[in-house]
């Protein structure tokens, strides 16, 4: 079946540096989503990709999607303490009707 | 309602005991996923439906788990003879279809601890 991964597993910065945070899929995909999870709460949707080779920017966020449509990328330019949180990634292939989360990747920010 | 409720928000029981979660989507979300996060973990799936058809269950850990949903409304995660392996936070999302690229809308969860 469909699976996600997502690397790095955690990753710790300092205030002011940069993230980033990858996504493969074993198959490829019809869409992808990027959430985000703030300690203590639940997933939020941030953005939604589909075309292939895609670029979507919100403020400090780049999000992009690769030309084969199995992976994506997630960056965060000059870190905040509010961007501490949980990043998912979740796509649905072709073929199937589940919508499969990453394990994401856990960013802590210190100030 | 204006998102996706949960209850209860949080729930103890003691092991061997049996819990049921209840979800209630937005209202016109045909799909509807519930997922368990276990402390620090990723989201995983246990099952989804869709509209009226069949469920997709192939999540669900042991035969100690089933799900129902009633038309495209309500649905009840039932945990029978709870372990303590089964604490985690039981997520439900809904969606306005699995084949428009919409956003999942996801409740607070429920938090089950088993002792």
């Amino acid at each position: 079946g469909q699976q996600v991964m997502q690397i790095p597993q955690y990753q710790h910065v300092q205030e002011g540096e940069d993230f980033t945070t990858y996504c493969n899929s074993s198959t490829t995909l019809s869409n992808i989503q990027w959430y985000k999870q703030r300690p203590g709460g639940h997933p939020v949707f941030l953005i939604q990709l589909v075309k292939s080779g895609e670029v979507k920017k919100q403020k400090r966020l780049t999000f992009q999607f690769g030309e084969a449509k199995k992976n994506s990328s997630l960056h965060i330019t000059a870190t905040q303490t509010t961007d501490v949180g949980t990043y998912f990634c979740a796509g649905r292939d072709n073929y199937g009707q589940n919508f499969v989360f990453g394990p994401g990747t856990r960013l802590s920010v210190l100030p | 309602g204006a998102g996706v409720s949960q209850s209860p928000s949080n729930k103890v029981t003691e092991k061997g005991k049996d819990v049921e979660l209840r979800c209630d989507p937005i209202s016109g979300h045909t799909a509807l996923y519930w997922y368990r996060q276990r402390l620090g973990q990723g989201l995983e799936f246990l099952i989804y439906f869709q509209g009226n058809s069949a469920p997709d269950k192939s999540g669900l850990p042991s035969d100690r788990f089933s799900a129902e949903r009633t038309g495209e409304s309500v649905s009840t995660l039932t945990i029978q003879r709870t372990q303590q392996e089964d604490s985690a936070v039981y997520l439900c999302a809904s969606k306005l279809s699995f084949r428009t690229g919409t956003e999942a809308f996801f409740g607070q969860g429920t938090r089950l601890t088993v002792v």
